[in-house]
């Protein structure tokens, strides 16, 4: 059964960084591209993509609005995905999920989210 | 950037109706285009993918059609566990995007 589990969330300030980690299992990791995908906290909010990485890791994509801040990479030997984000502002509050798939396939399977809050 | 547009932003509905949700592309997307189900607290489920093929374990009264611009998810008689928010999703090009979002709640 594919799990994903992300951790690293929490309460951060303005400029800050905080690395998010997100633990696969249940799948042949480097098989798959993964994607990274946020969501802002309360109701009505839709869903946004971050961040997107090849099998291999070679190749990484990003959404403008997180172009030169995030860093996406992955361990294939551990199955570990990660998301680097620096220079956090206060509209990178959001839950983020850890997803299998990208554009090569669909976004199949997903994880719990961990929550980033970027106040002071 | 591929903008998808979802209508109606909130339908109200009854256990039993059918519901039939729309997602508009601002240019082709071809088939690559998915629908997701969120309930509040949950991460978002893949419920079709590539237009119209359901996902694994998805009920057959989920349905997806289109291609191109014009996109519908199609609930044939809504069960209680269906009134959550549904998403249509392209991977056709950079940047992936979403739609708003379609929330089904109960009338």
């Amino acid at each position: 059964e594919v799990h994903l589990v992300e951790s690293g969330g929490g309460l951060i300030q303005p400029g800050g960084s905080l690395r998010l980690s997100c633990a696969a299992s249940g799948f042949t990791f480097s098989n798959y591209a993964m994607t990274w995908v946020r969501q802002a906290p309360g109701p009505g909010k839709g869903l946004e993509w971050v961040s997107g990485i090849s099998g291999s890791g070679g190749g990484t994509f990003y959404a403008d609005s997180v172009k030169g801040r995030f860093t996406t990479s992955r361990d294939t030997s551990n199955n570990t995905l990660f998301l680097q984000m620096k220079s956090l502002r206060a509209d990178d509050t959001a839950v983020y999920y850890c997803v299998r798939g990208g554009w090569s396939s669909p976004l199949d399977y997903w994880g719990q989210g961990t929550l980033v809050t970027v106040s002071s | 950037e591929i903008v998808l547009t979802q209508s109606p932003a909130t339908l109200s509905l009854s256990p039993g109706e059918g519901a039939a949700l729309s997602c508009r592309a601002s240019q082709s997307v071809g088939s690559s285009l998915a629908w997701y189900q969120q309930k509040p607290g949950q991460a978002p489920r893949l419920l079709i993918h590539d237009a119209s093929s359901r996902a694994t374990g998805i009920p057959a009264r989920f349905s997806g059609s289109g291609s191109g611009t014009d996109f519908t998810l199609t609930i044939s008689s809504l069960e209680p566990e269906d009134f959550a928010a549904y998403f249509c999703q392209q991977r056709r090009n950079w940047p992936l995007t979403f739609g708003g979002g379609t929330k089904v709640e109960i009338k």
